[in-house]
């Protein structure tokens, strides 16, 4: 079956750099995008990005500058990097399968000093 | 970026009762290739979002046929017939045609 699932650091500091782990299975990197969305507490989705099966990517203009997404099709992982994390950027960060019909659990990740 | 309005922000229902959101985008979300994507998603406290409806009308596997979805060009509605207890939480619309792909803001359908 498919799944996923979002691993990575829960505490960040500002000015730091997130990294995060979707580790799927049941599916082929290679025939599916991954997607990243995230949520901060008590608001709604925002899509970060995502990177298709032929590998290629599409980023959220607001966070273009700060985020990557790559991946390593032999592992099944696909990984998120964001920089200068700030405050703002605390939210439950979930990874799910394009076209957006299986997600994650989602991971927390809290920026803070 | 497409912004999509999401109406009511707040949803009282009737255990057995019917609800109906609203979806509007402030552009066409037909893709270039004749595909209308425009999804409905049902998240619960705690849970990750869950697929209900893709591609403006068509059900997910597993969801029951109590949920349905129409609509065309920007104005989209998701319906709930007969509401179920499992049915209460937080709805969003997506739309997937243009990038930066956006949801609605949602809609919490709760108790009356």
């Amino acid at each position: 079956q498919v799944q996923l699932k979002e691993s990575g650091p829960g505490l960040v500091k500002p000015s730091l750099t997130l990294s995060l782990t979707c580790t799927v299975s049941g599916f082929s990197l290679s025939s599916y995008g991954v997607i990243w969305v995230r949520q901060p507490p008590g608001k709604g989705l925002e899509w970060m990005g995502v990177i298709w099966g032929n590998g290629n990517t599409n980023y959220n203009s607001a966070l273009k500058s700060r985020l990557s997404i790559s991946r390593d099709t032999s592992k099944s992982q696909v990984f998120l990097k964001m920089n200068n994390l700030q405050t703002e950027d605390t939210a439950m960060y979930f990874c799910a399968r394009g076209p957006f019909d299986y997600w994650g659990q989602g991971v927390m990740v809290t920026v803070s000093s | 970026d497409v912004v999509m309005t999401q109406t009511p922000v707040s949803l009282p229902v009737s255990l057995g009762g019917q609800a109906s959101i609203s979806c509007r985008s402030s552009q066409s979300l037909v893709h270039s290739n004749g595909n209308t994507y425009l999804h409905w998603y049902l998240q619960k406290p705690g849970q990750s979002p869950q697929l209900l409806i893709y591609r403006v009308s068509n059900r997910f596997s597993g969801v029951p046929d109590r949920f349905s979805g129409s609509g065309s060009g920007t104005d989209f509605t998701l319906k709930i017939s007969r509401v179920e207890p499992e049915d209460l939480g937080d709805y969003y619309c997506l739309q997937s045609t243009h990038f930066p792909y956006t949801f609605g803001a949602g809609t919490k359908l709760e108790l009356k």
